[in-house]
């Protein structure tokens, strides 16, 4: 089945506590990207990916680091997580540009003590 | 950078009526791809419908469709016969089809949309 794995689909972690969010797609997709959604403000890019080892900032990056090693995994770090990181986080990966509709995955509820 | 409006956090519609929820966005581009994303309680987001901005025609999928007007920057959906599993929150998005911006998302607010019996 086609799809867009993410792991931890929960967390609860303290403030400084480096953690990861995982992110896997089996469709050979070119194009992977992180969202953040909150409530009144929808879902917000952090990162993107057009290809291994081509990342490059959304609109809400601070705070935040990817990385494209291979081309079906896009994790996200938070190296020092703040309590203004609690959030609902969706990878989605999709074929290069245009009306290409993005694939997301189950998300991930991330809260920061 | 491109903003998406949604201007109704909620809406309740009928059983088997139709309702409309309204999507604008701001943009100085002329080439892009509008989406709708629904997002039931399960939390998956899942694509309803998309528009392309070089076609005139508005996009249809079964019960659901569009009224793209390019020039007001509008792109409405509208859900005939609702029915309770289209209750869900409903996002707004924007895509460039210019080769600097292609890259990047823009998401509205959501509507919320209940479906009463």
């Amino acid at each position: 089945e086609a799809q867009v794995t993410q792991n931890p689909r929960y967390l609860i972690t303290v403030t400084g506590k480096k953690l990861t969010v995982t992110c896997s797609q089996n469709m050979n997709h070119e194009y992977m990207s992180w969202y953040r959604q909150d409530p009144g403000l929808g879902l917000r890019q952090i990162y993107y990916s057009m290809n291994v080892e081509v990342t490059d900032k959304g609109d809400v990056p601070e705070g935040y680091k990817v990385s494209r090693k291979e081309k079906r995994n896009f994790p996200l770090i938070l190296e020092s997580p703040s309590p203004n990181q609690t959030s609902l986080y969706f990878c989605a990966s999709s074929w290069g540009a245009g009306a290409n509709v993005l694939t997301f995955g189950a998300g991930s509820r991330l809260t920061v003590l | 950078a491109q903003t998406v409006t949604q201007s109704q956090p909620e809406m309740s519609v009928q059983e088997a009526e139709t309702v409309t929820l309204s999507c604008t966005y701001d943009t100085s581009e002329s080439d892009y791809y509008l989406f709708w994303y629904k997002q039931p309680p399960s939390r998956q987001m899942i694509l309803v419908i998309r528009q392309e901005a070089y076609k005139q025609q508005n996009a249809t999928e079964n019960r659901f469709s569009v009224n793209f007007q390019k020039a007001a920057k509008s792109f409405s959906l509208k859900i005939s016969d609702s029915q309770l599993g289209d209750a869900a929150m409903y996002f707004c998005a924007y895509r460039s089809a210019t080769q600097y911006n292609f890259n990047k998302f823009y998401f509205g607010s959501g509507t919320k949309l209940n479906v009463k019996p």
